[in-house]
């Protein structure tokens, strides 16, 4: 079955610190990928996409994400997280063949001082 | 250039009762897509509207419909609502030219059912 998993339900990391959220998915084919963020009472912003091409990919806000086809992840990561990073974050998954966005169930994410 | 706006942002219902939520697509794109995230969930496709036209669904009950109109602004309604259409309905737009998947989210518009 298709599906798109976030196994960190939680992560409380350090200001100042690296952050890495991972996402795993299980489809047919290679789908199109993405990483969004959600701040508390908010809607969701775009940090970056993978289409083709170069497996690391760079986004808004200092993130980067890298495609990895072997493991079928798409691993988001920052070098160095702020207090304003504190938020939910969604890994998402379409498909060439479709126009819907399949979502993860979240990382939540707590930035401590 | 404005993003995708949603109105209103909250709204209060009782059970039974009828709701329609407004999106307003990004400019230069023509596809509105409704999703729901119910607390603690990640979003749920509802329906994308192309051409005035229902293009694709997920697994929604028919109580969940939708209209687009030639501006490309689209509503979503929710009749005999229940308890569990509590949720953060999004809509989110997207056009030809970036691809119909990548798609922009709006602000969101909180229902709460009692």
């Amino acid at each position: 079955a298709q599906s798109v998993t976030q196994p960190d339900i939680h992560i409380t990391v350090s200001e100042g610190a690296s952050l890495e959220l991972r996402c795993n998915y299980s489809y047919g084919a290679t789908p199109y990928l993405f990483w969004y963020v959600q701040s508390p009472g908010q809607g969701l912003q775009l940090l970056l996409k993978y289409f083709s091409g170069d497996t690391l990919v760079q986004g808004i806000k200092g993130f980067e994400a890298e495609f990895k086809r072997s493991q079928s992840s798409f691993n988001l990561r920052k070098p160095s997280v702020h207090w304003s990073d504190a938020a939910e974050y969604f890994c998402a998954v379409g498909l060439p063949s479709d126009y819907k966005l399949s979502f993860g169930a979240g990382t939540t994410v707590t930035v401590r001082a | 250039d404005a993003g995708v706006t949603q109105s209103p942002t909250h709204l209060i219902k009782t059970r039974g009762q009828q709701v329609t939520l407004r999106c307003s697509p990004k400019s230069g794109h023509d596809t509105v897509s409704w999703y729901q995230q119910a607390l603690g969930q990640g979003p749920q496709f509802i329906f994308q509207y192309y051409e005035e036209e229902e293009r694709q669904r997920g697994n929604f009950p028919d109580r969940f419909s939708g209209h687009q109109f030639p501006n490309y602004s689209s509503e979503l309604n929710v009749n005999a609502l229940l308890l569990g259409d509590s949720a953060l309905y999004l809509c989110a737009s997207s056009g030809f030219r970036r691809g119909y998947n990548e798609q922009f989210f709006g602000p969101g518009t909180r229902l709460t059912v009692l």
